[in-house]
């Protein structure tokens, strides 16, 4: 099983609507989380962090919830740019920060 | 954007020949990583490393190996290439390993290994 686990979707929403992710992680341990955008056939880049009292950026919030051990991203009045996968990333966990990652969610946001 | 430049972009190699992919940064990063990306399975660690001549493995580490005598440039070596390693691999910097210390990555190498 891996350590981080994400529907990989895809996710087809019309422009406008809002759209939401979660990501599950089976170390307790992990510390830090992030959530990074990855367009077709291009590099990884990192969309936010993700802190335990939620954080927001614009149209997307990440939330943290340990208890649960899960993500969240929410895309509000999505965008056709917006189009892309989204992938989830843990760190910290055994007193190693190597970013570990989930698989991916796919989002198509169509006319 | 992180100074960060693979190389080559794209290869096509035969089966059973040496094969290096650079990875060069201008961050001054203590961190460096190797990923591989392939359908279905996301981004799987290869190898990587804390500091020159600091290397560990990584969850798919069989068949590759790496070296890094300078802070800026990572080596990924795959010693005899097999049809299985044909994917596209990511080299990413961090700053410190911390847990506030995002990755940045280059642009990907795209091997084929034929």
């Amino acid at each position: 099983r891996k350590e981080v686990e994400q529907d990989p979707g895809p996710f087809n929403v019309p422009e406008g609507a809002t759209v939401a992710f979660n990501c599950t992680y089976s170390n307790s341990a992990s510390q830090s989380f992030f959530w990074y955008r990855q367009d077709c056939r291009k590099e990884p880049k990192l969309l936010m962090s993700v802190y335990s009292s939620g954080n927001e950026d614009g149209r997307f919030t990440a939330q943290l919830n340990r208890a649960s051990q899960y993500i969240s991203l929410l895309i509000r009045d999505s965008k056709l740019s917006d189009s892309a996968t989204y992938l989830c990333v843990g760190q910290g966990s055994g007193g190693s920060y190597i970013p570990t990652f989930g698989r991916g969610t796919s989002l198509i946001v169509h006319p | 954007d992180a100074g960060i430049t693979q190389s080559p972009r794209h290869k096509v190699t035969e089966t059973g020949t040496p094969v290096t992919l650079r990875c060069h940064q201008t961050e001054n990063h203590r961190y460096m990583y190797w990923y591989r990306q392939d359908p279905g399975h996301g981004l799987r660690l290869i190898h990587y490393s804390y500091g020159v001549k600091d290397t560990d493995k990584g969850e798919v580490s069989d068949g590759y190996s790496v070296s890094r005598s300078k802070t800026e440039d990572f080596l990924l070596t795959l010693e005899s290439a097999t049809s299985s390693q044909t994917s596209v691999y990511f080299c990413a910097i961090s700053e410190t390993g911390g847990e506030t210390s995002e990755a940045f990555f280059g642009q990907g190498t795209r091997l084929t290994v034929v």
